[in-house]
């Protein structure tokens, strides 16, 4: 079954403000990654995160590893029109198959 | 051209029929994924391949069924379709089992 909460389900902004989004598990993971899925296209991946506490960004995007193993965050700064779409974070166990969040729904309004 | 591409786009069937979608890629990837999407509840593994001789059932298999023919091609079959396998269905690569996954654009099947 579903091994990973994400949080919050759907947002609704403003352009230009900044946006926090999380996934937790009680499970420990060795890789965390971050995926956006624009409507009728598949999710592509936005940043990858393979050590605990590790702190990667993507332009305005920036994702943790968090240090306990078992939660990741994205966020992103100053949102803009184009950063609509559903937001998925996808971890690893045991070098096995990705579990997936439920996504996070992010609307922005210009 | 997209490096993972799925056939067709969109089905509309009925309850009953058998339903086959394809994907092909050209990362050269040895692993491949067919995963379920339905809203609220993510993306959920149905099937997933570490080469062409190998198959693994994911969380929800039942009702599907899949065939590696090649390195490059992954389909997925549902002998009898019924309308609670409406949804949109993805196929994923990757090179290797901790690399990230690349997905194509999806296909949406409904079942009537």
């Amino acid at each position: 079954g579903q091994q990973l909460n994400q949080s919050p389900q759907s947002m609704f902004i403003q352009e230009g403000e900044d946006v926090s989004m999380n996934c937790t598990s009680s499970s420990i993971f060795n890789t965390w990654l971050w995926y956006k899925q624009d409507p009728g296209e598949g999710p592509v991946l936005l940043i990858a995160l393979y050590k605990a506490g590790e702190l990667t960004s993507n332009g305005r995007l920036t994702a943790q590893f968090g240090i306990t193993r078992k939660d990741s965050f994205l966020n992103i700064s100053a949102s803009i029109p184009s950063d609509v779409g559903i937001y998925f974070c996808a971890g690893q166990r045991n070098f096995n198959k990705f579990y997936f969040g439920s996504g996070t729904k992010l609307n922005v309004k210009p | 051209d997209a490096d993972v591409t799925q056939t067709p786009r969109n089905r509309i069937t009925k309850t009953g029929k058998r339903i086959m979608l394809e994907c092909s890629q050209t990362k050269g990837h040895d692993r491949m994924y067919w995963y379920r999407q339905d809203p609220g509840l993510g993306l959920r593994l149905i099937y997933y391949s570490f080469d062409v001789k190998d198959i693994n059932k994911g969380e929800i298999s039942d009702g599907y069924s899949v065939s590696r023919q090649a390195q490059a091609k992954f389909s997925l079959s549902l002998e009898s379709a019924i309308p609670n396998q409406t949804a949109l269905y993805f196929c994923a690569t990757s090179d290797l089992s901790d690399q990230p996954q690349h997905f194509g654009d999806g296909t949406r099947l409904s079942i009537l």
